[in-house]
């Protein structure tokens, strides 16, 4: 299977700013998801925004999804340092298991 | 809240190796699952098990074996490591598929070294 794209690849910015991370993916879904991994540990869940959804929120967290783009992006108001992650989307497209992009690496400078 | 841990943070294995990676999971999931993690190449599906006994080959699996005999246990296993099998290995689980969609929980991973 194919996996989706993130973009950019890696990203620093100020604590304070905004970041915004793309996804883009090529088959179609049920719904796409946005996951967060810390250095050297496993993936905490996010957000989940179902394919006939535009735009979901969740605390600091916005999330928009263009199925005609086929594309979703990650926007992170107001980032803190404890944002500095990597950040992953993964395509749930009826199959058991999800695709996962290749991820998002954030830096967030104090 | 969903616990899934691995039995190792840390392995070294020599090439030849038969190496067993395990996952438990307690939440009373259907799905597991094992991926591996490489810089620039993000997750890549190596086998997932729907049911205990039951297994379905990912992206990758060439290399691998896997095993479930038990609900909340999956294993992954590595009959002869080699040095191109060094990874971060990670396991998940989930519910069967049902509405509103299926989000997965992982475990805190497994980086081994193959030398």
């Amino acid at each position: 299977s194919q996996q989706g794209e993130e973009d950019p690849q890696a990203l620093s910015i100020q604590e304070g700013e905004n970041a915004t991370m793309n996804c883009s993916y090529k088959t179609s879904i049920n719904n796409l998801q946005w996951y967060r991994q810390n250095s050297g540990r496993g993936l905490v869940h996010l957000i989940l925004i179902r394919s006939n959804e535009r735009e979901k929120h969740s605390g600091r967290l916005r999330v928009t999804l263009d199925t005609s783009k086929k594309s979703s992006s990650l926007l992170i108001t107001a980032s803190r340092a404890a944002d500095t992650a990597s950040y992953f989307c993964a395509e749930d497209t009826g199959r058991r298991a999800l695709t996962f992009g290749s991820g998002t690496r954030l830096q967030v400078q104090p | 809240d969903v616990k899934v841990t691995q039995s190792s943070r840390y392995l070294v294995k020599r090439t030849g190796e038969k190496v067993f990676l395990e996952c438990v999971q307690d939440m009373d999931h259907e799905n597991m699952f094992w991926y591996r993690q490489d810089p620039g190449l993000g997750l890549r599906l190596i086998y997932f098990s729907y049911d205990v006994k039951m297994k379905e080959k990912g992206d990758i699996p060439e290399g691998y074996s896997v095993s479930r005999e038990k609900k909340e246990r999956f294993s992954l296993i590595l009959e002869s490591a080699s040095t191109n099998q060094t990874s971060m290995y990670l396991c998940a689980s989930s519910l069967l598929r049902g509405q509103g969609g299926v989000r997965q929980y992982f475990g805190p991973g497994t980086r081994l070294t193959v030398t």
